[in-house]
């Protein structure tokens, strides 16, 4: 299977909150990262977490990590239009970094 | 400006017509990483470089070739282009890790803007 699951799609409101998941086949990476794909553009690394942390919060931005479950999401806080973009959560292994799908997220006013 | 340029940025060529795609980073870094992004199937690494004159393989090297001669550059080779390899190319570096186990030493990719290649 996939080392990175995502749901490809997501449609918010304006000022809702908004949670994008990722699920990995394997757990060991020391950071897990989310990148934002904004359209036409590369990719900007929004967040990261140590692999030790549970919880980590940056503004309106919240990333959980479940280990157990190889489970990691992002929350965004009051989720504006500019945060439409394509959101992607990979896997560190070695000296590569392996992606998943990508979620896109759409934001509407 | 600290970043990664690529170029072109866009590119049509034919099937068997040998293209070069280059990259260059002025941060400096020690690592540098060739992907390319196709719908449905996020980025997928082609190669890579941990320093001037190494480099490996990622998941799909097939048909492509790499040189990095010098640290800033890290071009990207197709000595035979298929319409297979018509994809959204994006050219990535980074500082060489720190010590994994403290949390400032998280490896932080810079990518450039994309190349859009098609081959017919």
């Amino acid at each position: 299977g996939e080392d990175v699951e995502q749901s490809l799609f997501l449609s918010v409101r304006e000022g809702d909150s908004s949670v994008i998941n990722c699920t990995y086949t394997d757990s060991s990476s020391t950071y897990l990262y989310w990148y934002k794909q904004e359209p036409g553009a590369g990719l900007q690394l929004l967040t990261y977490i140590f692999s030790n942390m549970d919880m980590k919060q940056d503004q309106r931005l919240t990333v959980l990590l479940n280990k157990k479950d190889k489970h990691l999401s992002l929350r965004i806080a009051d989720t504006q239009t500019g945060d439409s973009a394509i959101y992607f959560c990979p896997r560190e292994a070695g000296n590569m970094l392996t992606f998943g799908g990508g979620t896109r997220l759409m934001v509407k006013p | 400006e600290a970043q990664v340029t690529q170029n072109p940025r866009y590119l049509i060529t034919v099937t068997g017509k040998k293209l070069t795609v280059t990259c260059s980073q002025n941060m400096n870094h020690e690592y540098m990483s060739w992907y390319r992004q196709d719908p449905g199937l996020g980025l997928r690494q082609i190669y890579y470089s941990m320093n001037v004159e190494v480099t490996d393989k990622g998941d799909v090297p097939e048909g492509y070739k790499v040189s990095r001669k010098e640290k800033r550059n890290f071009p990207l080779i197709l000595e035979s282009p298929s319409p297979n390899q018509t994809s959204l190319y994006f050219c990535a570096s980074r500082p060489t890790s720190g010590n994994l186990q403290e949390e400032s030493s998280y490896n932080e990719q810079f990518f450039g803007p994309g190349t859009r290649l098609t081959v017919l």
